[in-house]
């Protein structure tokens, strides 16, 4: 168990529709990472929040956003959602801002979102 | 951009078999690097990490060198068990203007057999 937390598991809904996935991260980190799994993609990384700000980004589409609240836990909301955006969405977290480089990452055991 | 090249899978392999899964990188700039592991159902583990050239990397057994001249990072385990099936990623990461982000190979599956 790494300690950090992400509901629901599993997520089933319809094209056009918008869902909110949730991250809780481990107690004392300040950074919130996201990324995406899919099959043909592999593995991305979405966004980083550090204590509260958007901190880094990578292959994020404008159709998705995420926010890190004062409790440090974060949300990643997708909108619009097209078939392709089925897929794993992970989220790990960090202590502080440097990222993989420097510290270790943990992470969550993911989130499976199905837009059929 | 910066990338990972990882052999495709799945890797079958007998218990107690020697282990080699293959990772080749492309960075501009000299990146940390590093093995995930993921057993089915669960999130990514780091498995071990180099973050110089000729570093090793050790952990449970597995151990990656990194080697600046072949820009390599390969996974190795002289004698692997059932319970070492899963999927493993190499990855790379590099400081940019103060902070890094992680680039991701496509992940091999290795099953062990008993």
């Amino acid at each position: 168990d790494s300690g950090v937390t992400q509901t629901p598991k599993h997520l089933i809904t319809a094209t056009g529709q918008r869902v909110t996935l949730r991250c809780s991260p481990r107690s004392g980190d300040l950074s919130v990472y996201w990324y995406q799994q899919s099959l043909d993609q592999g593995l991305q990384f979405l966004i980083q929040y550090y204590n509260g700000e958007e901190r880094a980004k990578g292959n994020i589409l404008e159709r998705f956003s995420a926010q890190q609240f004062p409790d440090l836990h974060s949300e990643l909301n997708l909108s619009s959602l097209e078939l392709g955006d089925s897929a794993l969405y992970f989220c790990a977290s960090s202590v502080g801002t440097s990222g993989a480089y420097q510290e270790t990452q943990y992470f969550g055991p993911g989130t499976r979102l199905l837009v059929l | 951009g910066d990338s990972v090249t990882q052999m495709e899978g799945p890797v079958t392999l007998s218990e107690e078999a020697f282990l080699t899964i293959n990772c080749t990188y492309t960075a501009t700039g000299y990146p940390s690097l590093f093995w995930y592991v993921q057993y089915p159902g669960e999130g990514l583990q780091l498995l071990l990490k180099a973050t110089k050239a000729d570093d090793k990397g050790s952990n449970k057994g597995f151990e990656a060198t990194y080697r600046k001249e072949t820009t390599s990072f390969h996974l190795e385990k002289g004698s692997v068990q059932v319970s070492d099936s899963a999927v493993y990623f190499c990855a790379l990461s590099l400081m940019n203007s103060g902070y890094s982000t992680l680039t991701f190979g496509k992940g091999t599956m290795l099953l062990v057999s008993p």
